[in-house]
């Protein structure tokens, strides 16, 4: 069993679209994660949500909406695509400890965003 | 703000040989450091963590070294495989513990 999903895998869309991206984890984790792959590989936070909470918005465009159903799902939509908006999205969970996020992020296969 | 970078940012090696990757951070208050592998096309998974106030963790054939003060960590690979091909990602944890910062990653092409 996956213990970070995500999907969908691949998405290729037009500029101008809104689309989303969705991520689970059955790990039991109360921390969950949004990271920007770009191109040149690096890896970079955009959200960090704690148990359906905000705590981490690291100057993303407000065009892109993280939403925490419950602590095992964030999802992320995205409106009006650009093409800077192409790279790889990636999800991930950790523990939380009531003070930190508690130690390894267990990370999803990424999604692979294209906007033509 | 913390910058992590690595260096080499692409190295190739052939098989058997031992090698050292290096991860230098700019903000020594860490909670703990982490380094990943990722393959292509997939996900990063999470090798080694040592924590601030550790020196060293091991695990198989991987050695990964930590000191705070110079902000420096480097992972030890022994008697590398092709299998070993990935690229290798350090990241440092910040002290509010729920943000990680990456490099940008060393390519590792392990030659049979």
């Amino acid at each position: 069993d996956t213990a970070v999903s995500q999907t969908p895998k691949y998405l290729v869309t037009q500029m101008g679209n809104d689309k989303s991206i969705k991520c689970e984890q059955n790990l039991g984790h109360d921390t969950m994660y949004w990271y920007k792959q770009d191109s040149k590989k690096f890896l970079k936070i955009m959200f960090s949500y704690n148990n359906k909470e905000l705590i981490i918005n690291e100057t993303v465009p407000n065009r892109f909406s993280p939403k925490s159903p419950d602590k095992a799902h964030l999802n992320l939509h995205i409106n009006s695509l650009e093409l800077g908006d192409s790279a790889v999205y990636f999800c991930a969970s950790s523990p939380w400890d009531g003070l930190l996020a508690k130690n390894i992020q267990y990370f999803g296969a990424g999604t692979r965003l294209s906007v033509l | 703000k913390q910058e992590v970078t690595q260096i080499p940012a692409a190295l190739s090696v052939p098989e058997g040989e031992n090698l050292v990757l290096n991860c230098s951070f700019t903000d020594s208050a860490i909670y703990n450091l982490q380094w990943f592998r990722q393959d292509p096309g997939k996900g990063l998974t999470s090798l080694l963590l040592i924590q601030s106030s550790q020196r060293e963790q091991t695990s198989g054939r991987l050695n990964a070294s930590l000191d705070k003060s110079s902000g420096r960590s480097t992972l030890y690979i022994a008697a590398s495989q092709p299998g070993d091909s990935a690229t290798y990602l350090c990241a440092a944890h910040n002290n509010a513990g729920n943000m990680l910062t990456f490099g940008g990653g060393t390519r590792l092409m392990v030659k049979p």
